[in-house]
């Protein structure tokens, strides 16, 4: 059974407006989460992570948030570009041992 | 550039051969992973290396071994191909275990 899972397996947002992606887990252990992009025929590259001890995490137009009594994580993208659509992966660990990875989510932004 | 290697970029293999995916980082990280990524599942740990000489088992490891002679190099042998390991295979590293992950661009397998 999955412990990090992605719900939504795309989401179409118009360029400038804001986009959400939303992941949620089911091991209350994990303390430290992070967010990669994937371009097709790449690896994920890193993009955004948080430990356990903070509730937002932010850089540049990217944003992390967790709501630890909801096991729940959401980056969001402020202003959506072009350039970031791609399947966006969210991922956790108990003390950086194995990491857990969701599905994906599809981000398409229109011009 | 330094980065992650991996060979091949994709393959077709009968089932039951044996075959050896290539992992080099010049990055001197001390960490290495391989996972495979399937449609709906997202990346799955299949091996990791948190230094060289020394090897643990992810969320998927049957079927699967690995070996980390040195800090560079990381290969994942699978000793007997079956369909069900048709997959695309990323390997990764990291400075340490508690640092984000650097993946390579892939390994496209096919078994048939």
């Amino acid at each position: 059974d999955q412990q990090v899972k992605q719900n939504s397996p795309s989401l179409s947002v118009q360029e400038g407006r804001i986009s959400i992606l939303n992941c949620d887990y089911t091991n209350s252990m994990f303390d430290y989460f992070l967010w990669y992009k994937k371009y097709p025929a790449e690896g994920p590259t890193f993009l955004i992570s948080i430990s356990s001890i903070k509730d937002k995490n932010e850089d540049g137009r990217f944003t992390v948030f967790l709501n630890k009594s909801a096991k729940h994580l959401s980056l969001h993208i402020v202003p959506s570009q072009p350039g970031d659509s791609a399947v966006y992966f969210c991922a956790a660990s108990v003390t950086f041992n194995k990491f857990y990875f969701g599905s994906g989510t599809k981000l398409n932004v229109k011009p | 550039i330094a980065g992650i290697t991996q060979a091949p970029t994709s393959q077709i293999l009968a089932a039951g051969r044996r075959m050896t995916l290539r992992c080099t980082q010049d990055m001197r990280h001390n960490a290495m992973y391989w996972y495979r990524q399937d449609l709906g599942l997202g990346l799955r740990l299949i091996h990791y290396s948190n230094t060289a000489g020394t090897t643990g088992k992810g969320e998927v490891p049957d079927g699967y071994s690995v070996s980390r002679a040195n800090t560079d190099d990381f290969p994942l042998t699978l000793a007997s191909a079956v369909p069900s390991q048709t997959s695309v295979y990323f390997c990764a590293s990291s400075v340490a275990r508690n640092q984000p992950q650097h993946f390579g661009d892939g390994t496209r397998l096919s078994i048939l």
